[in-house]
């Protein structure tokens, strides 16, 4: 069965850093994208960033761009995702994905049990 | 930036049919994934590319898209079935993924 795991979440202090981990397992994962997508206390889904399979094209949203570097090691199936200069509205469970889909779409499937990010003081 | 809007709730007894909309600028011309989100637990792939469904589901859950409104049809309603749903396409014009604000559906 494929699955996911995300680690490295945790409680850090606003302008700190953090650096979470998704473990691949059962499927080629350098064959396939991947993506990160997080959700606040209470809140909706919202896309973070997304990777191709060869690291080849990166995607930001708007409110991570410049602060969220999202990376892979086909190596060691496992795709990185490190956060810099963290604020409160950064608070959330951070899952991870399997990109599937064609030229013109891309769904997410399966997806991590997520990881818990904390940003307060 | 392109932008979804799902009713907050719908409310459905069972044995019913539940329909969750998801509304955007032409919409039909996008393809359009949906997930069911139970609590404490991560989202699932209910249906993808509009209208294919994943084993994991029933033919209860079938997926429909047109114009400015993509549809998410849930039949004969189970107690099951209670969850948030959310919708969720690829805008190309900005390189973004999108979710729709999601739906929770209540089994009365």
């Amino acid at each position: 069965e494929v699955q996911l795991v995300e680690s490295g979440g945790g409680l850090v202090k606003p302008g700190g850093s953090l650096r979470l981990s998704c473990a691949a397992s059962e499927f080629t994962f350098s064959d396939y994208g991947m993506t990160w997508v997080r959700q606040a206390p209470g809140k909706g889904l919202q896309w973070v960033s997304s990777i191709s399979s060869t690291s080849g094209f990166v995607f930001y949203a708007d409110s991570v761009k410049g602060r969220f570097t999202v990376s892979r090691d086909n190596a060691k199936n496992s795709l990185y995702l490190q956060m810099n200069s963290l604020n409160a509205e950064d608070t959330g469970v951070y899952y991870c994905a399997r990109s599937l889909g064609t030229v013109k779409t891309v769904w997410f499937d399966p997806w991590g049990q997520g990881t818990q990010v904390t940003v307060s003081s | 930036s392109y932008v979804l809007t799902q009713p907050p709730s719908v409310s459905v007894a069972p044995g019913q049919t539940a329909r969750v909309t998801c509304g955007g600028n032409k919409i039909g011309a996008k393809s359009v994934h949906w997930y069911q989100q139970k609590p404490g637990q991560a989202p699932l792939l209910v249906v993808s590319d509009d209208s294919d469904r994943p084993s994991r589901f029933p033919e209860r859950f079938s997926g429909s898209n047109s114009g400015n409104t993509a549809t998410l049809t849930i039949s004969r309603v189970e107690a099951g079935d209670e969850a948030d749903y959310y919708c969720q396409v690829w805008d190309s014009g900005s390189d973004h993924h999108v979710f729709g604000t999601g739906t929770k559906v209540t089994v009365l």
